[in-house]
């Protein structure tokens, strides 16, 4: 399994744009990086999963360049709300198992 | 869609009970469940994999005799904390595989079970 490394923590303000940069440099040919996002007290909840270039949902974006070496998850006008640990993984999906890493946690401040 | 539930939320228990969690897939059937322990302020820790019809399979470290998992059907599997000791107090995650269309399998995670054991 890749290992994946991101900042620890992050301080960001309302209405900033977010981005979290997860290094995995032994990425497999097969793996695919998904983001998680977890609150206090509760699971963790998919935010989004790609496999190159761009993706982009409802809530967040995922960049991958080209060597897929690194991909950023960009959360596009942070709220009080976006307080909470966020994990990169990779993997070559969900029937294999995941490893969390550390995570970095975001703290938004008003 | 693609919602998983735990029961408990949360428990407290003597020490040497037994324990025992469940977690269900409610809207997708699952062949594959993964249980997680996470202690405060860490990261979430795998500590077994769970296949429908046949043994689990748990990570090094992890007793299988005090963590017994059961998966008896595609949307049902259980932990289950045997003579549970208050080092075993933490928060207990689990997640189902979710696999379909041109979309990479991802796993979707139960809300978690609080364990306390006194």
């Amino acid at each position: 399994l890749a290992k994946t490394t991101q900042p620890i923590s992050m301080d960001s303000y309302e209405g900033q744009e977010v981005n979290i940069t997860c290094s995995h440099n032994n990425i497999a040919t097969n793996d695919y990086i998904t983001w998680y996002q977890q609150f206090p007290s509760q699971g963790p909840r998919f935010i989004i999963q790609g496999y190159k270039t761009k993706v982009t949902n409802e809530v967040a974006s995922l960049f991958i360049p080209a060597d897929r070496k690194s991909s950023t998850l960009s959360l596009p006008r942070v709220s009080l709300s976006d307080t909470a640990v966020y994990y990169c993984l990779v993997g070559p999906g969900g029937y294999n198992k995941l490893i969390f890493g550390a995570g970095t946690r975001l703290a938004v401040h008003p | 869609g693609a919602v998983v539930s735990q029961h408990p939320s949360w428990v407290i228990c003597k020490s040497g009970t037994s324990v025992k969690i469940e977690c269900r897939s409610l809207d997708f059937q699952a062949t594959t469940m993964f249980w997680y322990r996470q202690f405060p302020k860490q990261s979430l820790m795998l500590m077994a994999t769970s296949n429908e019809g046949s043994k689990a399979t748990y990570e090094q470290g992890v007793e299988k005799d005090k963590f017994l998992i059961n998966h008896a059907s595609l949307t049902l599997s259980t932990l289950t904390v045997t003579s549970a000791h208050p080092e075993d107090s933490s928060f207990y995650i689990c997640s189902a595989s979710l696999a379909g269309g041109n979309s990479p399998d991802t796993q979707y995670f139960g809300p978690g079970t609080r364990l306390t054991v006194l």
